[in-house]
């Protein structure tokens, strides 16, 4: 089946500063990337869509210039986030849809565990 | 976007067959049961997915009534590997809208 993969796999930073989890689809190429963000014992949780090559939709009560998103390939998505603080914590999942999929079938990245200081 | 219903948590033991039901009453004509397994630190990997009646693959199997209104996701024989959190999902073919997670079901398999 096709694979996505993200980087890192875990990181801690301390408040303020700002972290870049990247998103990847290795064999195939993904139109459609989502983020979501999971808080320990929660279910996923979306935080936006990006498309190839346009600006990405955020889902209510999601910041767009704390979470910033680029998808400037159609193998890759960005998700920076910016000044990050300790209730940033969480796991941030990834998932990518490919070209002409009936299904809209999404493929999900192993997560990254952010530890915000 | 139908509303899924699911039990919080179930316990099995291991060789047992488990049965999750989810109940979806305001499932559309063009809706498709989808269901995913996620591990602790890990994304969602997918199950299985069905439009009516049974489906089965190598993993498990589901089951959906004449009026769709529910689903059985089955899982035969289960082991210990197989406590996890299982998400039942309702989407439509074709669409471009995101998947919905709810609250899902943490199935614990005891020794």
């Amino acid at each position: 089946g096709a694979v996505v993969s993200q980087h890192p796999s875990r990181v801690i930073c301390k408040s303020g500063t700002s972290v870049k989890i990247e998103c990847r689809s290795l064999d195939f190429q993904a139109t459609t990337m989502f983020w979501y963000r999971q808080f320990p014992k929660q279910s996923l949780m979306l935080m936006a869509t990006s498309n190839e090559g346009s600006k990405a939709t955020y889902e209510q009560g999601v910041e767009k210039d704390k979470f910033l998103i680029n998808h400037a390939s159609l193998t890759l998505s960005t998700l920076t986030v910016t000044s990050a603080h300790p209730e940033d914590s969480s796991f941030y999942i990834c998932s990518a849809r490919g070209l002409a999929d009936e299904w809209n079938e999404q493929f999900f990245g192993p997560g990254t565990r952010l530890t915000v200081l | 976007l139908a509303k899924t219903t699911q039990p919080i948590s179930m316990d099995s033991y291991e060789g047992q067959e488990v049965n999750i039901t989810c109940s979806h009453n305001n499932i559309a004509t063009n809706d498709y049961i989808t269901w995913y397994q996620q591990f602790p630190s890990q994304g969602p990997r997918f199950i299985i997915q069905g439009y009516k009646t049974k489906v089965t693959n190598e993993v498990a199997s589901l089951f959906i009534p004449a009026d769709r209104k529910s689903s059985t996701l089955s899982l035969p024989r289960v082991s210990l590997s197989d406590t996890a959190v299982y998400y039942c999902l309702v989407r439509s073919s074709g669409s471009a809208r995101q998947l919905t997670f709810g609250s899902g079901t943490q199935l614990t398999v005891l020794p």
